[in-house]
C-alpha cells in the first residue's frame, strides 16, 4: 500500500522569504501526486498537481513542486512567501485507484 | 458550478444518536470520495461511488456507518449510535470518471459527539 510522509510537522518563515514543504512518497511506481491547502476550518483547495511530463509543475498562488524519481520525493516551493500563505498543506498520492492516500500535514506560521 | 457543497457544515450531537451528512457533487462529475480528518491528521479515506455503485470502502467504515448515492447524483453519509471517537471533520470530493482522478473537497461537515 502506499505511503506519505510530510517529515515537517509546523514550519515558520518570515514574509517574503523562501519556502520548501517536503514530501516522501512510498509507492511502486509512479502515482500522481497532489498538494492541497487547508486553511482554519476549510476544506482542501488543490494547489498543484503531477501526473507525467515534465517534473516541474506550477500550480496556483505561486506554488511549484518538483517530482524527483530517484527520491520518491514532491517538494512544494515558493519563492517569496505572502502572510495570507499561512495554513496546513497537504501532499496526496493516487495510485490509479481514484482515492488519495494523504500525508500528516505541515502547518506554516508566517511571520510579519 | 458552485463546486462541492455539505450538509450541514457542523453538528453537535450527543453520543448514542444518529447522525447523517449530505454531500452535493460537482454536476459533471460521477466519482464521489467521503474522508475523515481528525486534529493534526491527513483526509484519511472511507469510501467512494463512482455513480450509484459504492466501489470501496475502508475498513476504517465500521458497520455503524453507511454511505449512499441512490440516483448517482447527492450522497449521504449516516452514522448510527455515535460514539465520542467519531468526531471529526467530515469530507467530501467529486471527480470525473476517468483517471488522473483530480478530486475537488468540499467545505467539510465538522461532527463534535458529546
Amino acid at each position: 500500500a502506499q505511503s506519505v510522509t510530510q517529515p515537517d510537522i509546523h514550519i515558520t518563515v518570515s514574509e517574503g522569504a523562501s519556502l520548501e514543504l517536503r514530501c516522501n512518497y512510498s509507492y511502486g511506481a509512479t502515482p500522481y501526486l497532489f498538494w492541497y491547502v487547508q486553511s482554519p476550518g476549510q476544506g482542501l483547495q488543490l494547489l498543484l498537481k503531477y501526473f507525467s511530463g515534465d517534473t516541474l509543475v506550477q500550480g496556483i498562488k505561486g506554488f511549484e513542486a518538483e517530482f524527483k524519481r530517484s527520491q520518491s520525493s514532491f517538494n512544494l516551493r515558493k519563492p517569496s512567501v505572502h502572510w495570507s500563505d499561512a495554513a496546513e498543506y497537504f501532499c496526496a498520492v493516487d495510485t490509479n485507484a481514484g482515492k488519495s492516500t494523504f500525508g500528516d500535514g505541515t502547518t506554516l506560521t508566517v511571520k510579519p | 458550478d458552485t463546486g462541492v457543497s455539505q450538509d450541514p457544515r457542523h453538528k453537535i450531537t450527543k453520543r448514542g444518536q444518529n447522525v447523517t451528512f449530505r454531500c452535493d457533487p460537482i454536476s459533471e462529475h460521477n466519482r464521489l470520495y467521503w474522508y475523515r480528518q481528525t486534529l493534526g491528521q491527513g483526509p484519511e479515506f472511507l469510501t467512494y461511488f463512482q455513480n450509484e455503485a459504492q466501489l470501496e470502502k475502508s475498513r476504517l467504515l465500521s458497520d455503524r456507518f453507511s454511505a449512499e448515492r441512490p440516483k448517482g447524483s447527492f450522497s449521504t453519509l449516516e452514522i448510527q449510535r455515535t460514539e465520542q471517537g467519531d468526531s471529526a471533520m467530515y469530507l467530501c470530493a467529486s471527480s470525473g470518471g476517468q483517471p488522473p482522478y483530480e478530486q475537488y473537497f468540499g467545505p467539510g461537515t465538522r461532527l463534535t459527539v458529546t
